[in-house]
């Protein structure tokens, strides 16, 4: 069974600063994807940031970037620039890609405070 | 273009009591997913429909179910409530066109508290 682990419950970054948020996954599949979820506080998730596992290179979106690391099954999100509304929970997710189901697996989250 | 749509937002149940949330996807959509969110669980996958039928289910007792209409408007009822229910949940809709990296869109949610 696949697995997405978050270590990090709580991470703090400083307005205009650079965060990184850290996500490791387990699966023996070698077809899935990746996913960046951010759940602010009035509850709507949204995708941030999603990365194929067959493409090597990382995926950006504007101040939004990720270091996927397939060897080591990691799968950070790097935030730049951070804005008072990057402030929310955040969700590192999985999905295979075998098979048509768009079934994801979470992390457990990690709530991250800018500090303005 | 109107986003998911979940109903009701709040409520409240006594245990033994069943409820029905209904989540309405965007238009065009054909797929929707459900999850529940709870401090200790985390995120966990309830089921997931695709034109009327259930594509997948996630490792819940029986008294979770669900179904999907023809509109593609999806329902997951609970019975029998436990205290051990109260929870977010969510539902998620996506296009499905066959595009293996399918976005889901999330609503809001229900909150349900089961006292």
């Amino acid at each position: 069974a696949q697995t997405v682990t978050q270590s990090q419950p709580e991470m703090s970054v400083q307005e205009a600063e650079t965060v990184t948020l850290s996500c490791t996954y387990d699966t023996s599949e070698s077809d899935y994807y990746l996913f960046w979820y951010k759940q602010p506080p009035s509850r709507q998730m949204i995708l941030v940031i999603r990365q194929e596992a067959y493409k090597q290179q990382n995926a950006t979106e504007n101040r939004f970037s990720v270091n996927f690391q397939k060897a080591a099954k990691s799968f950070s999100l790097k935030i730049s620039d951070s804005q008072l509304g990057d402030a929310a929970m955040y969700f590192c997710a999985y999905r295979s890609g075998i098979g048509s189901s768009y079934k994801l697996i979470f992390g457990s989250g990690t709530r991250l405070l800018v500090r303005p | 273009k109107a986003g998911v749509t979940q109903t009701p937002r709040y409520l409240i149940k006594t245990r033994g009591q069943q409820v029905t949330l209904s989540c309405s996807p965007i238009s065009g959509h054909r797929s929707v997913s459900w999850y529940q969110q709870t401090p200790g669980q985390g995120l966990q996958f309830l089921f997931e429909y695709f034109s009327e039928t259930q594509r997948n289910k996630g490792n819940f007792p029986g008294r979770f179910s669900g179904r999907q209409f023809s509109n593609s408007r999806s329902e997951m009822n609970v019975s029998t409530l436990e205290l051990g229910d109260s929870a977010l949940y969510l539902c998620a809709s996506s296009l499905r066109t066959g595009a293996r990296t399918g976005e889901l869109f999330f609503g809001e949610g229900s909150r349900l508290t089961v006292l």
